[in-house]
């Protein structure tokens, strides 16, 4: 069946610019969860959601970061003002228990 | 404070020659162990979950097993495509479902 996607694939953008991300989920997956992964590093937690609430979202680094999940499904991942230090690999997961399946990722460069 | 340390950071082996990487834990209760292979310029793989000690999972040439404090991903006969970044995740007990992650085990397979 068809996995997670995100897009889009790759985006560069201008510091100070607004981006927005987006993630597909595998259909019934009830959790989703959005990572940060930059060059060479972990992966880095940003938040999760339980249906179309998010009961974790510690991990978001600034009040720059927001996301919102509809209908328990597709997820955006929006962040405003991009520094050049937001550039990374933006990682989107979903699971139905605990296994989380991952999405390609989308690569943000910020100039 | 709950972590995941992989060890070695890196490893490089000859095709044919097996090996062992390591990912030690600290959680006050485990609900879950996950190994994820990662290749360049994609999103983690699922590979395998450990709820107790003791379990152990096989999948062609990858055999994971699991302590109270640690877990191993045994490589028996590696080959070149064995080649990717391993990573480790736990999940603690309780209601929260994020995965806490080690920085992972960079494996790369001669031929």
């Amino acid at each position: 069946g068809a996995g997670v996607s995100q897009s889009p694939s790759n985006k560069v953008t201008e510091k100070g610019k607004d981006v927005e991300l987006r993630c597909d989920p595998i259909s019934g997956h009830t959790a989703l969860y959005w990572y940060r992964q930059s060059l060479g590093q972990g992966l880095e937690f940003l938040i999760y959601f339980q249906g179309n609430s998010a009961p974790d979202k510690s991990g978001l680094p600034s009040d720059r970061f927001s996301a919102e999940r509809t209908g328990g499904s597709v997820s955006t991942l929006t962040i405003q003002r991009t520094q050049q230090e937001d550039s990374a690999v933006y990682l989107c997961a979903s699971s139905e228990k605990y296994e989380q399946y991952f999405g390609p990722g989308t690569r943000l460069t910020v100039t | 404070e709950d972590q995941v340390t992989q060890s070695p950071e890196a490893l490089r082996l000859q095709e044919g020659e097996s090996s062992s990487l390591n990912c030690s834990y600290t959680v006050s209760g485990l609900r879950g162990l996950f190994w994820y292979r990662q290749d360049p310029g994609k999103g983690p793989e699922f590979l395998f979950t450990l709820y107790s000690a003791g379990e152990e999972k096989e999948k062609e040439r990858l055999k994971a097993t699991l302590t109270k404090k640690e877990s191993f991903l045994h490589i028996t006969a590696p080959k070149p495509e064995d080649s990717a970044t391993y990573l480790c995740a736990v999940l603690e007990a309780g209601n929260n479902r994020k995965l806490i992650w080690g920085l992972g085990t960079s494996l790369a397979v001669n031929p």
